[in-house]
């Protein structure tokens, strides 16, 4: 198994720009979510999705888009790109969205994000 | 809503010595505990968790921590660092209830191991 993978790398965007993460994960995982990490600040969970089809919003979602097409792929869009969305971004996944935060998450590498 | 205090930014410690990692959390009741270690460049990975039962827990690579509800405490240990432990670690809770709770992380503690 890969787990999780994100693309790409590193990215450098211009203000107004958008641009897609990409995330796979390949455990068959129900739960798939975003997070973003800037310095002293921790992680801070950007959107989640329980299953294809459904998402929903974490503590920051504003900015950002996401949508489920599939089990395997969860993608974060940002259609207007802003200096404040620089970051490092984690994609992770767990196995059962219904058993709950007790499962544990898998992250993947990260995506930073240079917004000038 | 949980919330976790990481009270220190950096510890510098020297290689076999040993390592307590502080971390306080609020939470109304018994939460889901985490420690993520995460070294440099990489993602984050678990170390450890505590649900319920024995409040000592062992994790990998030779750490462990316990659940100190009266405190609400859940500090990370080992007894001897390794030059390799150098990393960044968070403590993370989640809430109880099932569904699609997310993490709540801590700002994290910067750990130097001096040679």
């Amino acid at each position: 198994n890969a787990g999780v993978t994100q693309t790409p790398k590193f990215q450098v965007l211009k203000t107004g720009q958008s641009m897609t993460l990409q995330c796979a994960q390949d455990m068959n995982h129900e739960y798939m979510s975003w997070y973003r990490q800037d310095p002293g600040m921790g992680l801070r969970l950007i959107h989640y999705s329980v299953g294809a089809g459904i998402t929903d919003q974490g503590e920051v979602p504003n900015g950002y888009n996401v949508s489920r097409s599939t089990t395997e792929d969860f993608p974060l869009r940002l259609l207007s790109a802003a200096p404040s969305q620089t970051s490092v971004y984690f994609c992770a996944s767990r196995t059962d969205a219904s058993g709950g935060i007790q499962e544990t998450q898998y992250f993947g590498p990260g995506t930073r994000l240079l917004v000038l | 809503a949980q919330s976790v205090t990481q009270p220190d930014i950096h510890i510098t410690v020297s290689e076999g010595a040993s390592l307590e990692l502080r971390c306080n959390y609020s939470y109304g009741a018994t939460p889901y505990l985490f420690w993520y270690v995460q070294s440099p460049g990489q993602g984050l990975q678990l170390l450890l968790k505590y649900f319920s039962g024995d409040t000592l827990v062992q994790g990998i690579k030779g750490f462990e921590a316990e659940f100190k509800r009266s405190q609400s405490s859940f500090n990370l240990r080992k007894p001897s660092v390794h030059w390799s432990d150098a990393a960044e670690y968070f403590c993370a809770v989640g809430a109880r209830g099932g569904g699609a709770d997310g993490l709540t992380f801590g700002k994290g503690t910067h750990l130097i191991i001096q040679p």
